[in-house]
């Protein structure tokens, strides 16, 4: 089944530095590519996704990058804001009716001012 | 409309005792999940369902059940909770799309097991 990798466990930064999370999938088949932002004591929420058919996708002061030969998505936070202290999660799925999404562990981003 | 809402919020069991969690979705999504997650270890799926009438076994299925006799709502059973089922638990529902769309989660549920 799917394997999902997911670097630094936690991340310090100082605001307005840019953060960047890594992510790699074993499944050369997985096609669409999430990421997650849970604040603590709260659920999980989708913050930007892309699909195998794109390499970068950016949404203001976030962006991901794809690259399936590697098999490695990074999420980029520009301009980090204290706001930005979350836990963020990868997650992988294949292009299958009822695939279910497999995460990585997660990173604990801090971002002091 | 609510979303998906899980029942409890919070839940203190015994080792040895069994109890049900329910996932209820009011947005006619096809699919639905459990993850459980515990510190360091992200979210790990136990069993997820396609469609009503169907299950599967996720990444860590043993020691709970699951049923979708109706399609909005996702049950988790324990039927004989350890102290190793200490976790918070998330539900999570998907529309049924080209299989790749965002998933809605549950604001979860936070159980502990004496």
């Amino acid at each position: 089944g799917e394997n999902v990798e997911q670097h630094p466990s936690t991340l310090s930064v100082q605001e307005g530095d840019s953060a960047v999370i890594k992510c790699t999938y074993s499944d050369s088949a997985s096609n669409y590519f999430p990421w997650y932002k849970q604040e603590l004591g709260k659920r999980p929420q989708l913050i930007i996704d892309i699909r195998s058919n794109v390499g970068e996708k950016k949404d203001q002061r976030i962006a991901v990058t794809l690259n399936k030969t590697a098999k490695h998505f990074s999420l980029h936070i520009t301009e980090t804001q204290p706001e930005d202290s979350a836990v963020y999660f990868c997650a992988a799925s294949k292009n299958q009716a009822g695939t279910a999404l497999i995460f990585g562990k997660g990173t604990t981003l801090s971002v002091s001012s | 409309n609510a979303g998906v809402t899980q029942t409890p919020k919070f839940r203190v069991l015994k080792t040895g005792q069994s109890m049900t969690l329910l996932c209820a979705q009011d947005m006619n999504h096809e699919y639905m999940y459990w993850y459980r997650q515990d510190p360091g270890m992200g979210l790990r799926l136990i069993h997820y369902s396609v469609g009503e009438g169907t299950t599967a076994k996720g990444e860590v299925p043993d020691g709970y059940n699951v049923s979708r006799l109706k399609k909005q709502n996702f049950l988790l059973g324990l039927e004989s909770a350890a102290p190793s089922q200490t976790s918070v638990y998330f539900c999570a529902s998907r529309p049924q799309g080209a299989g790749n769309t965002e998933a809605f989660f549950g604001q979860g549920t936070r159980l502990t097991v004496v």
